[in-house]
């Protein structure tokens, strides 16, 4: 079944702790992006990549890192998370050039 | 940059048709699409626009002016299960390589 999966769903954790949500589809997709939704606003693009090795910022980067080092995963990296990234994470992907991207079920964070 | 306003907030009744409005102010075009989702689930793809004109997919319709920055989703025969909340998305891959701006969405209310 063609699908992104993120893990994990759901997690709570403490200020400045490290954390990796993964992203993986396998659609063979080269574009895969982040985005982050909080309540009443629409998403909100962190990262994307085009492709292997090739990553840019999206419109709100600050805090997060992303690496692509294969096709299929996209891991999303908060290097020391704060209250004000808690949020509903949606990880997305597509064929370069087709706009119809496909979610993953998306991850739930708190940061206490 | 980007810039989408839609309604925050609809209410139509089963059966009727529903126009969701969208304008957009962008600095790169490469087509605008609609995505619904539920409450707690993640967006799924209803259309995409990239020339002006109407594209109808069965309930679904919609339209794009590039000129005006405007589109609308139509949405016909009203079912219960439309209640949802409907974000119009731009997209400008070739200008900006990959990215998308999303609108805040606009929360569709069906009533009995």
């Amino acid at each position: 079944e063609a699908q992104v999966t993120q893990n994990p769903r759901y997690l709570i954790t403490v200020t400045g702790k490290k954390l990796t949500v993964t992203c993986s589809q396998n659609m063979n997709h080269e574009y895969m992006s982040w985005y982050r939704q909080d309540p009443g606003l629409g998403l909100r693009q962190i990262y994307y990549s085009m492709n292997v090795e090739v990553t840019d910022k999206g419109d709100v980067p600050e805090g997060y890192k992303v690496s692509r080092k294969e096709k299929r995963n996209f891991p999303l990296i908060l290097e020391s998370p704060s209250p004000n990234q808690t949020s509903l994470y949606f990880c997305a992907s597509s064929f370069v050039g087709q706009e119809t991207q496909y979610f993953g079920p998306g991850t739930r964070l708190l940061v206490l | 940059g980007q810039n989408i306003d839609q309604p925050t907030e609809m209410t139509a009744t089963e059966g009727a048709i529903v126009q969701i409005n969208c304008t957009y102010q962008t600095s790169g075009f490469n087509g605008l699409f609609w995505y619904q989702q539920h409450a707690g689930e993640a967006p799924t793809f209803l259309s995409y626009n990239v020339l002006d004109g109407l594209e109808e997919k069965g309930r679904f319709s919609s339209f794009l002016s590039r000129s005006k920055g405007y589109s609308y989703l139509l949405l016909k025969e009203l079912q219960m299960k439309d209640s949802a909340s409907y974000l119009c998305a731009v997209s400008d891959y070739n200008t900006n390589a990959g990215k998308s701006t999303f609108g805040d969405g606009t929360t569709l209310t069906v009533k009995p």
